[in-house]
């Protein structure tokens, strides 16, 4: 079953331009993870979030957490053409396990 | 860092046949793999978390006697998909998450893309 909704379903920007994604989620987490996917390929951890922590930050990455509303928002800034990828929020309701929302499809036009 | 090795990447075989894909974890120990399923644009649906040396455990709805999986060293994963039908095609992911301690993230094979005909 799926744990997180993403929102939009896709978004195509232009180079430059900041990128934000947003993921809801349904139970409580210990923590918060953001993976992207290429088209036809395996997943690559981008940032986690845990469940104490309001915001973080990785180079362009910018990610927040309120497990008030169960949410979590991932921002992308400078937006480049190899950002063109799936992102996908994922969480861990039960220990040991990753549940995948449903993903942001970002398309970034050089 | 971690590097996980998925094979094959792509396999088309006939309707009836079985087929194994491989998942391993290159240069470190993971008791626990897993495996997902993701159909075109869709999000990736957890089928079963594999354990080293335990039989894995299934999601609901995950045929157990479909999917075999066998977790038989800390370093390799596999799923066999026996007696494959055409709606068994599908992507098929494997991940896997460091024993080391506090590791929460996972590392993530490359994908085998079965197409059943």
């Amino acid at each position: 079953s799926q744990q997180g909704e993403e929102d939009p379903q896709a978004l195509s920007i232009q180079e430059g331009e900041n990128a934000t994604m947003n993921c809801s989620y349904k139970t409580s987490i210990n923590n918060l993870q953001w993976y992207r996917q290429n088209s036809g390929r395996g997943l690559v951890h981008l940032i986690l979030i845990r469940s104490n922590e309001r915001e973080k930050h990785s180079g362009r990455l910018r990610v927040t957490l309120d497990t008030s509303k169960k949410s979590s928002s991932l921002l992308i800034t400078a937006s480049r053409a190899a950002d063109t990828a799936s992102n996908f929020c994922a969480t861990d309701p039960i220990t040991d396990k990753l549940i995948f929302g449903t993903g942001t499809r970002l398309q970034v036009f050089p | 860092g971690a590097v996980v090795s998925q094979h094959p990447s792509r396999v088309i075989c006939k309707s009836g046949t079985s087929v194994k894909i491989e998942c391993r974890s290159l240069d470190f120990q993971a008791t626990t793999m897993f495996w997902y399923r993701q159909f075109p644009k869709q999000s990736l649906m957890l089928m079963a978390t594999s354990n080293e040396g335990s039989k894995a455990t299934y999601e609901q709805g995950v045929e157990k006697d479909k999917f075999l999986i066998n977790h038989a060293s800390l370093t390799l994963s596999t799923l066999t998909v026996t007696s494959a039908h055409p709606e068994d095609s599908s992507f098929y992911i494997c991940s896997a998450r460091e024993d080391r301690g506090g590791n929460e993230k996972l590392f993530f094979g490359s994908g085998t893309q079965l197409s059943v005909l």
